[in-house]
């Protein structure tokens, strides 16, 4: 069985500070990572995913995360917060690539002035 | 078109009332999910369609009947539905099998009340 645990479920950083959201998998097959993005009242868009290649990840609106599977982590970071990027933002994983994702609880982004 | 569309935006309803949720993507998708996601909470699975007939169903109520009438289009039937359904149900889609582009893509979702 495969699972992804959230740290925080609340993240709070200031304008312009390093964001880290963290995420630690459990699968008993090499997993496919994902981090999504959920603003209010919208649906879920994929930030960037891991599937067995670069260990680096570059996603889109400057978010990038690293697989280490010695940490079975997969960490979502981004140099410098903007108000812009307040969200809920989720982990998932599947195993191996099989197309269900199985979701964290979710992590809230709050970003001060 | 990397697009899954929901229709309607928002929904409120009746306890007695019939109403239905659409999906639809043009990806050439064979894989289409209906999701439910409460307040605060990651989006928990209802239905798995595959190649349009129905793979998983998550023990959902019958209150909630799914159909998938093309590749393309994905309903929702909603018939005498709780106020404890009200949420936001979420559409999405992805290629079939394993590989590495196999993400789920995601509708905007429609925002349910039952009143």
């Amino acid at each position: 069985a495969q699972s992804v645990t959230q740290l925080g479920s609340h993240v709070s950083v200031s304008e312009g500070a390093l964001v880290l959201l963290r995420c630690n998998y459990s699968s008993s097959v090499p997993p496919y990572l994902f981090w999504y993005v959920q603003y209010p009242n919208q649906g879920l868009q994929l930030l960037l995913k891991y599937t067995s290649a670069a260990t680096l990840v570059k996603g889109i609106n400057g978010f990038e995360a690293e697989f280490k599977k010695s940490e079975t982590s997969f960490h979502l970071t981004k140099p410098s917060a903007h108000m812009s990027d307040a969200a809920e933002y989720f982990c998932a994983v599947s195993p191996g690539g099989s197309y269900i994702p199985t979701f964290g609880r979710g992590t809230s982004l709050i970003v001060h002035p | 078109d990397t697009e899954v569309t929901q229709t309607p935006k928002h929904l409120v309803m009746g306890m007695t009332n019939k109403k239905s949720l659409k999906c639809e993507q043009h990806m050439g998708h064979r894989a289409m999910y209906w999701y439910k996601q409460k307040a605060k909470k990651p989006p928990e699975l209802m239905f798995v369609y595959s190649y349009e007939k129905l793979s998983i169903n998550e023990s959902v109520p019958s209150r909630f009947s799914p159909e998938c009438p093309n590749s393309s289009l994905l309903n929702l039937h909603l018939h005498a539905l709780q106020p404890e359904d009200s949420a936001l149900y979420l559409c999405a889609s992805s290629l079939q099998g394993v590989g590495v582009n196999t993400e789920a893509f995601f509708g905007q979702g429609t925002r349910l009340t039952v009143v």
